[in-house]
């Protein structure tokens, strides 16, 4: 079973346009850790954001936002205001404390392009 | 400051050739991944090491075998190369926490896009 998903595949919007990428995770442990990386065009992975599972407080950081829910088990990233340069795919990742060593579970990603 | 970095970024070799890539970084970290990324972007852990000693040796065909001379580096061999092995592979690293977990921030490498002809 996958252990986070992300089931908007592509999204597309245009500039100026707020949009959220939606990101469930399915896990037993009770101490977790959830991540969203950027992959641009470039093909590199850029680090976003971590949360610990007892850390349920939104956070903003720019344009970018993240809201944690614990009792829907979702993770999901808002870009307000999108600009051309947030087109890429962005990844949802889950890591877990109990014994799977550091794995990070990856979600399928969503490509978001914004249009000029 | 490149942190974590890697070479070649691109390879392109033939069925049946040998090819290693290799991984550094700078960070001080003492864990050490390898992650593929198929055509379709999933990106999975194969290998995992921290200082030195490998932690996570996912189901991965044995032609492929990492190595690590030490902990800021992590190379990765393949043997006998197939059509099936071209991806992308990222190199990524962390830092071990204090009671020993490994969930700390991975951090990757550019990667290396192998193509097999």
């Amino acid at each position: 079973a996958q252990k986070v998903t992300q089931a908007q595949t592509e999204i597309s919007v245009v500039e100026k346009e707020d949009v959220t990428l939606d990101c469930v995770y399915e896990t037993r442990d009770t101490t977790y850790y959830l991540f969203w990386y950027k992959q641009p065009p470039s093909g590199e992975l850029v680090f976003l954001i971590r949360r610990n599972s007892f850390d349920e407080q939104n956070e903003i950081s720019g344009r970018y936002s993240w809201n944690f829910q614990k009792s829907t088990s979702s993770f999901n990233f808002t870009i307000t205001a999108s600009q051309v340069v947030d087109s890429a795919v962005y990844f949802c990742a889950l890591s877990e404390r109990g014994s799977t060593l550091g794995r990070l579970y990856f979600g399928r990603g969503t490509q978001l392009t914004v249009w000029p | 400051d490149t942190a974590v970095s890697q070479t070649p970024k691109y390879l392109v070799t033939q069925m049946g050739n040998d090819k290693s890539i290799k991984c550094e970084q700078n960070l001080g970290h003492d864990t050490m991944y390898w992650y593929k990324q198929d055509s379709k972007k999933f990106l999975k852990i194969m290998f995992s090491y921290n200082n030195k000693e490998l932690i996570i040796n996912e189901t991965v065909p044995n032609r492929f075998s990492p190595k690590s001379p030490d902990k800021a580096h992590l190379n990765l061999h393949i043997n006998s190369l197939e059509l099936g092995d071209s991806a992308v592979y990222f190199c990524a690293s962390s830092q071990m926490g204090l009671t020993g977990d490994f969930t700390d921030t991975q951090y990757f490498g550019p990667g290396t896009r192998l193509t097999v002809l």
